[in-house]
């Protein structure tokens, strides 16, 4: 089915690993962006991307990384997990921009920090 | 920086009531204002979306907002609300200046409807 896709869906992660959340979209979206959801927070911008080979940050950057390779995935990267990492994390892709048209969401990522 | 309020975290309503979720938005130039909606354990869904002229919009499931430039407002309202909307809810907004930036969330509105 043509959507947004992210894996895992549940992790754990011990306080100072890193890992890769993945996300891809098979609807030859040009633009991506991550999210992460805190209760009372709404969602926060944590990276995105307006094409293969450009990403930019967004409101919450510190502590991940991101890239671009390839028009179909867009994953972020935990270089030391924190504590204050454990959120849901959330992909979205757009076809032809933020602004102006929605965005398709993935179904996310819930990860703890312990 | 663009943002947007919802007032209230949270909201209960019986069902068949008027659903009435408030949204209201900081920039002077009228931007793109999105409402979507978050099911339990799944990904947000747009609902509808002000981009243009048409200032009452209709969206998917019954719902629709109003873009009202003098209040700066973008409310989410249903005539009758039914069970399966207890859900959450965002305003979402756009800079129509600001290129393409991604959208800013508002904190959410967590919809109860009581039988």
């Amino acid at each position: 089915n043509a959507g947004v896709t992210q894996t895992p869906k549940f992790q754990v992660l011990k306080t100072g690993q890193s890992m890769t959340l993945q996300c891809a979209q098979d609807m030859n979206h040009e633009y991506m962006s991550w999210y992460r959801q805190d209760p009372g927070m709404g969602l926060r911008l944590i990276h995105y991307s307006v094409g293969a080979g450009i990403t930019d940050q967004g409101e919450v950057p510190n502590g991940y990384n991101v890239s671009r390779s390839t028009t179909e995935d867009f994953p972020l990267r935990l270089l030391s997990a924190a504590p204050s990492q454990t959120s849901v994390y959330f992909c979205a892709s757009s076809r032809t921009g933020f602004q102006g048209s929605g965005y398709t969401f993935g179904s996310g990522t819930r990860l703890t920090v312990v | 920086a663009q943002s947007v309020t919802q007032l209230g975290s949270h909201v209960s309503v019986s069902e068949g009531a008027l659903v009435l979720l408030r949204c209201n938005y900081s920039s002077s130039v009228p931007p793109y204002l999105f409402w979507y909606v978050q099911y339990p354990n799944q990904g947000l869904q747009l609902l509808l979306k002000y981009t243009s002229a048409a200032t009452l919009v209709k969206g998917i499931n019954g719902f629709e907002a109003e873009f009202k430039k003098s209040e700066t407002s973008f409310h989410l309202t249903k005539p009758s609300a039914h069970m399966s909307d207890a859900a959450e809810y965002f305003c979402a907004v756009s800079d129509r200046n600001s290129g393409n930036t991604p959208l800013v969330f508002g904190k959410g509105t967590r919809l109860s409807v009581i039988a």
